[in-house]
């Protein structure tokens, strides 16, 4: 089955500045990478995803980028807000649909 | 609204008595799955549908039951709950099993003594 690890898992940074959690695969048939936001106390909640054709996706200040020879993904936040303070998981969908997350990162935006 | 809503939110149970968590969406969904968070874990997959009448496990189906009866239904059964089992648990749907956002539940935090 599908393994997916996450680093770091603690991210401290200041206000307005760049972010970046790094991920890896080990399925080389897993073909849909998600990443969630959870704040505190709330659901899990999709920021960004890519497919496995697409190298990267940007939307307003989050990417993701993918190397799929090297089964890795990874986001980038910029001009980070307080507002960004969360964990933040990444996924993968294996080949048989299931799917798996990482331990995730818990990002902390100082003012 | 679209949602997906689980019930009960908070349960406290004792080691051995059957339980049975509720999970619907009306979204029409095909793909339903079931997670448990634990701290320094992140969400762990228990089982997942992919359509009505057929489920397949996950990454820690063992002490699991569930059932796909209904497309917007997804019960998780826990026929002898342990202590081990004590855990942040959500539900999730998707449009499909392929490239489509999973809306989480609000989450279902249980305790087994």
């Amino acid at each position: 089955g599908e393994n997916v690890e996450q680093h770091p898992s603690t991210l401290s940074v200041q206000e307005g500045d760049s972010a970046v959690i790094k991920c890896t695969y080990s399925d080389s048939a897993s073909n849909y990478f998600p990443w969630y936001k959870q704040e505190l106390g709330k659901r899990p909640q999709l920021i960004i995803d890519i497919r496995s054709n697409v190298g990267e996706k940007k939307d307003q200040r989050i990417a993701v980028t993918l190397n799929k020879t090297a089964k890795h993904f990874s986001l980038h936040i910029t001009e980070t807000q307080p507002e960004d303070s969360a964990v933040y998981f990444c996924a993968a969908r294996g080949g048989s649909n299931d799917m798996r997350f990482g331990a995730g990162t818990r990002l902390t935006v100082k003012p | 609204e679209a949602q997906v809503t689980q019930n009960p939110r908070y349960l406290i149970t004792v080691t051995g008595k059957k339980l049975t968590v509720t999970c619907s969406q009306n979204m029409n969904h095909e793909y339903m799955s079931w997670y448990r968070q634990d701290p320094g874990l992140g969400l762990r997959q228990i089982y997942y549908s992919m359509n009505v009448e057929v489920t397949d496990k996950g990454d820690v189906p063992e002490g699991y039951k569930v059932s796909r009866k209904e497309k917007r239904n997804f019960p998780l059964i826990l026929e002898s709950p342990s202590p081990n089992q004590t855990s942040l648990y959500f539900c999730a749907s998707s449009l499909s099993g392929q490239y489509n956002e999973q809306f989480f539940g609000p989450g279902t935090r249980l305790t087994v003594l």
